[in-house]
């Protein structure tokens, strides 16, 4: 099946540096999603971009189909940034589909 | 308009018992997935239905849990003879056939003594 690997696995950043988080998947995938997971739980979609480059706020992501990666870059951080990133990738046709998620990476934003 | 709710939000039981989770999608959305979430892993799938109707259940252990959709709305998954290893947080997500966003509910957080 479908495999997600996720770096780092954990992220310590001042307030006001970027992020860099990366995502690579084992095989073609025609979705791609990021995803935010608060410390309590809830999780919520951030970005969709199976291919190219898309951007949303402070949030830019970077997919290269080709070479089954993609990244999100955070922006001048904010401590309410923290929180756990997932990656997330389906290779069904059709709108509906299985995600694949990978463990994420914890991002911890100090003042 | 309201986003995926869950209950319980919190559930500790002992091994053996049983639990049934519930959840009640956006309104209008005909897919509905159940996701189980161990600590410190990613959320992986269990089932997902399409309206009324079971799409994939392969990721389900099926001698202990069930998971129905009686009239393509809302969804209940249970757990017979709960196991330490169940314990996790069990996530549900709805998406419109049209779109290829899945909403996420805030969870069940599942501890099993």
């Amino acid at each position: 099946g479908q495999q997600v690997q996720q770096s780092p696995s954990s992220l310590v950043l001042q307030e006001g540096e970027n992020a860099e988080l990366q995502c690579n998947f084992s095989s073609t995938a025609t979705q791609l999603q990021w995803f935010y997971q608060s410390p309590g739980g809830s999780l919520v979609s951030l970005l969709s971009n199976p291919s190219g480059t898309k951007h949303t706020g402070r949030l830019t992501s970077t997919t290269v189909t080709k070479e089954r990666r993609s990244s999100l870059h955070i922006s001048s951080s904010q401590t309410t940034d923290s929180g756990t990133y997932l990656c997330a990738i389906g290779g069904s046709g059709g709108s509906n589909y299985k995600l694949t998620f990978g463990k994420g990476t914890l991002l911890t934003v100090t003042p | 308009e309201a986003g995926v709710t869950q209950s319980p939000r919190y559930a500790v039981l002992q091994e053996g018992q049983a639990v049934s989770f519930w959840c009640d999608p956006i309104s209008g959305h005909d897919t509905l997935y159940w996701y189980q979430q161990p600590r410190d892993q990613g959320p992986q799938l269990l089932v997902y239905f399409r309206d009324e109707a079971v799409i994939d259940n392969s990721q389900l252990p099926s001698d202990r849990f069930s998971a129905v959709r009686p009239k393509g709305t809302n969804s209940t998954l249970k757990i017979q003879s709960a196991k330490q290893g169940d314990t996790a947080t069990y996530l549900c997500a709805s998406s419109d056939r049209d779109q290829d966003t899945q909403y996420f509910g805030p969870g069940t957080r599942l501890l099993v003594l």
